[in-house]
């Protein structure tokens, strides 16, 4: 299955925008629309944020978006809140039954 | 709503055993696959072990096999993982979680704390 490598942290500002990108070892995101991204909060449950690429779940705020270009997912958020300043997480899905996560993303928001 | 609840984490020695239950509800536990995975300290997300909702294979990340068990009771609507001859390594906060319709990881419990120390 697919390592997965993200950034170790990213920061911005409120109001701007940032990107998380998420890369794999192989052709899983390539070949796959499922990637999906998760928030969480220290103490707090995780949360999904991004499922097959692009699609928010219920309730989730339209500032985040994702896309993918080649073997590359990435998750933007703009108007950046004091609230969204969370851990990040990518995760691809292939053919293989196992699961694997990015190596996470701390996002600060200055 | 959709509830997953996890209990049974707590300081342990090496080469002793624990057993994590995450309790459901809000959902019909039966028809979903369910996940363990877990974030040792100051570490990120770990994926652990899954068990399909219709199939009675279950799957391990190579660290772990040989040692966990991961069961359900789908009358209890209970998820378990029987956790065998830990190790100062399996020390995380263990969440169960539910596996989504669009090969995601929708649901998440607040995670158990297991400490595998002398």
């Amino acid at each position: 299955q697919s390592a997965l490598t993200q950034p170790a942290s990213v920061s911005g500002s409120p109001g701007q925008s940032i990107t998380i990108s998420c890369t794999g070892t192989n052709s899983d995101i390539i070949n796959y629309n499922y990637v999906s991204w998760y928030q969480h909060h220290p103490g707090k449950a995780p949360k999904l944020i991004m499922y097959e690429v692009t699609n928010r779940p219920s309730g989730v705020p339209n500032r985040f978006s994702g896309s993918k270009s080649g073997n590359t997912a990435s998750l933007t958020i703009s108007g950046l809140q004091a609230e969204d300043e969370a851990d990040y997480y990518c995760s691809s899905k292939g053919r293989s039954i196992i699961r694997v996560f990015g190596g996470g993303t701390k996002l600060t928001v200055l | 709503q959709v509830q997953l609840v996890e209990s049974g984490g707590g300081v342990v020695q090496p080469g002793r055993s624990l057993r994590l239950s995450c309790a459901s509800s809000g959902f019909d536990f039966s028809k979903f696959g369910m996940h363990w995975v877990r974030q040792a300290p100051g570490k990120g997300l770990e994926w652990v072990s899954f068990f399909p909702s219709e199939e009675m294979n279950t799957y391990y990340v190579d660290s772990v096999k040989g040692r966990f068990t991961v069961s359900r009771d789908n009358s209890k609507n209970t998820l378990y993982l029987e956790m065998n001859n830990l190790r100062a390594e399996d020390t995380a906060v263990y969440y169960c979680a539910r596996d989504g319709p669009h090969r995601d990881v929708d649901c998440w419990g607040q995670g158990t704390l297991v400490t595998v120390s002398s």
